[in-house]
């Protein structure tokens, strides 16, 4: 059973629209998740980390936090093509033995 | 800050050879997690080490091993190479435990031929 799922890319959005990413998670006890992009052949970028209910907002990014769901996503305003990626979503892992269990990354593409 | 560092970038390997990459975390970071990247199973965690000690494994053959030096530098050693090695492998560094944000290295590709 995987503990961390995204939604199934890829996404694409026109120039200046808001991009809306989604992951679930197995974990009720979760405390903490983290955004990660990650270009084409590049190495994953930390974005945004969230820890509590709730929106956390960072510029254009917001991480919002639904414990009672279990659901984390990650809404990008006003997309920029520079936005195009593949983004990853975060949590604690537990039956893996591992303490941090990656999504399987959703594509972005934001069209000009 | 100096961010995570990882040589080499590249190496190419025939199966049956040995490998040892190598990672600088962030100073002042005492973990290191190591991962691999493959297409189709995504970014799997192999262990992470902290103060020198192993801390958590995944689910990987005995032939991936690791090791972190008192300096927090870590190494990763994979024997024996198979074909399905072939991957981009990823060290991330936290400041404590693995629950803190991990930053990433550029990583190190991984080609067996």
């Amino acid at each position: 059973q995987k503990e961390v799922e995204q939604n199934s890319g890829p996404l694409s959005v026109p120039e200046g629209a808001i991009a809306s990413l989604n992951c679930t998670y197995s974990d009720r006890g979760s405390q903490s998740f983290f955004w990660y992009r990650q270009y084409s052949g590049k190495s994953p970028e930390l974005i945004m980390s969230i820890y509590s209910n709730g929106d956390k907002e960072d510029g254009r990014f917001t991480a919002q936090l639904n414990k009672a769901s279990q659901y984390v996503s990650l809404l990008i305003r006003d997309s920029q093509p520079s936005d195009s990626a593949t983004y990853l979503c975060a949590g604690p892992g537990e039956t893996s033995g591992s303490r941090l269990t990656f999504g399987e990354g959703t594509q972005l593409t934001v069209n000009p | 800050k100096a961010g995570v560092t990882q040589t080499p970038r590249y190496l190419i390997k025939t199966r049956g050879q040995q490998v040892t990459l190598s990672c600088s975390p962030i100073s002042g970071h005492r973990s290191v997690s190591w991962y691999q990247q493959t297409p189709g199973q995504g970014l799997q965690f192999l262990f992470e080490y902290f103060s020198e000690t192993q801390r958590n494994k995944g689910n990987f053959p005995g032939r991936f091993s690791g090791r972190q030096f008192s300096n927090s530098r870590s190494e990763m050693n994979v024997s024996t190479l198979e074909l399905g090695d072939s991957a981009l492998y990823l060290c991330a560094s936290s400041f404590g435990s693995s629950y803190n944000e991990q930053f990433f290295g550029p990583g190190t590709r991984l080609t067996v031929l």
